[in-house]
């Protein structure tokens, strides 16, 4: 079955960068879209990017530009999101999910159990 | 910035009907964008509940039903379960922000 896992909880420095990472199996990797959205504690959910894993696109939300990057490794199978300068509403809950397209309307399919991210001094 | 307005929350008894309203404009669903519905139930990741607007992936019961019209849509849930207490989103794609959003998010509780 189509599996996304995830990296670990990280705690990091406000200023700091951290990377998450997301393995993909079930499926071939570089024929889907993958992308990345967030959840603050008690908010709603906010999309960040995606990269097309079969030539590397990228495309950003205007709120994270110029401080995130999405890259993918094929022969991995796996997709990462690297977030710089963080500070404390950082603080979150990072999820990869699959993503697809219905009527030229993309939408996503498959989740990954997220990768909590704390940002504290 | 919320682009896409739901209510905080809807309520229902156990068998009834509710219904989830999702509030967007011109630029994402009024410019022909489909909706498309998650489920998330506390302490979990969310769960695609309808694509396109009206579709259900493979394994989400019929109970679960989407409608779109105009610049809004609605998520209706009938024969309301105990189980289907959670956090339900709508998302769009905007073309004025060129990305996807999502909406407010509505809390479903059982009475």
């Amino acid at each position: 079955q189509v599996q996304l896992v995830q990296s670990g909880a990280e705690v990091k420095k406000p200023g700091a960068s951290v990377k998450v990472s997301c393995r993909a199996s079930g499926y071939t990797f570089n024929t889907y879209t993958m992308h990345w959205v967030r959840q603050a504690p008690g908010q709603r959910l906010e999309w960040m990017g995606w990269i097309n894993a079969a030539n590397g696109n990228t495309k950003y939300s205007q709120k994270f530009q110029g401080r995130v990057t999405i890259i993918r490794d094929i022969s991995a199978s796996a997709a990462y999101m690297e977030l710089s300068s963080l500070r404390s509403e950082d603080t979150a809950m990072y999820y990869c999910a699959r993503g697809r397209e219905y009527n030229s309307s993309p939408y996503v399919d498959v989740w990954g159990k997220g990768t909590t991210v704390t940002v504290s001094s | 910035q919320s682009v896409l307005t739901q209510p905080p929350s809807v309520s229902g008894a156990p068998g009834q009907r509710v219904t989830i309203s999702c509030t967007g404009s011109s630029s994402n669903i009024g410019a022909l964008y489909d909706v498309h519905w998650y489920q998330q139930v506390p302490g979990t990741a969310p769960k695609l509940l309808i694509y396109g607007n009206a579709n259900r992936p493979s394994g989400v019961p019929d109970r679960f039903s989407g409608s779109k019209s105009g610049t809004s849509a609605s998520l209706a849930i009938t024969g309301l379960q105990a189980e289907d207490e959670a956090d339900y989103y709508c998302q769009s794609y905007d073309s004025s922000l060129n990305g996807h959003v999502f909406g407010t998010g509505t809390k479903v509780t059982v009475l």
